[in-house]
């Protein structure tokens, strides 16, 4: 079974430092992997994702993620972190089922970015 | 322009009633999710129809039932609530069925309060 694991519950990184949220994950064929983000009381938002081709995915806000098949690691990133991208996290790789694909997500990883 | 859409947005109701949460999606696609997400903000996929057929359901009590009167609206009844269906329910959609690597849209979430 394909699987995603976010091995930190929280990130905390100072505005304007460089920030990764990592994931790890577990697949049996092709990895179809994404970010998504949660602001709070808010549905999740669709930040990128990693269908194939270039290991560097640039996505929404200013994230990227960088895909590293040797290590099954799909970690995103931002160069300089704001304030506003204090949010919840969420990786998440795409399965096939009987019948049809569902999206099988991370714990989430809460990110605090400090004034 | 709301692009997935759901109400109530809050929902408050003793043991043992029935509710619904309705869900619409103005963008023209083709599936359509219910997932759960609990205290943790752990997040698990409930339903997943295509053109209103089912075609991913998770083990989930028989209580829950998805309808999905056409492609764009798919609705959660659930019959007799617990405490433990207490919990944010999103719906979200993406474009086609076949499409392994097609990003969700969420809607905002109903948070259901069972007391």
């Amino acid at each position: 079974a394909q699987s995603v694991a976010q091995p930190e519950d929280q990130v905390n990184v100072a505005e304007g430092n460089p920030l990764t949220v990592k994931c790890t994950y577990s697949v049996s064929g092709n990895p179809y992997l994404f970010w998504y983000v949660q602001y709070p009381n808010r549905g999740l938002q669709f930040l990128l994702k990693y269908i194939t081709g270039d290991n560097l995915v640039k996505g929404s806000y200013g994230f990227e993620a960088e895909f590293n098949k040797s290590q099954t690691s799909f970690h995103l990133k931002k160069p300089s972190a704001l304030v506003s991208d204090s949010a919840l996290y969420f990786c998440a790789v795409r399965d096939y089922d009987t019948g049809g694909f569902k999206t099988i997500f991370g714990a989430g990883t809460r990110l605090f970015v400090k004034a | 322009d709301t692009a997935v859409s759901q109400t109530p947005k809050y929902l408050v109701t003793q043991m043992g009633n029935d509710k619904s949460i309705k869900c619409e999606q103005n963008l023209g696609h083709d599936t359509m999710y219910w997932y759960k997400q609990d205290s943790k903000k752990f997040l698990k996929i409930m339903f997943s129809y295509n053109n209103k057929e089912l075609i991913i359901n998770e083990t989930v009590p028989n209580r829950f039932s998805p309808k999905s009167p056409d492609k764009a609206h798919l609705n959660l009844h659930i019959n007799s609530l617990e405490l433990g269906d207490s919990a944010v329910y999103f719906c979200a959609s993406s474009q086609a069925k076949e499409t392994i690597f097609d990003e969700q849209y969420f809607g905002p979430g109903t948070r259901l309060t069972v007391t």
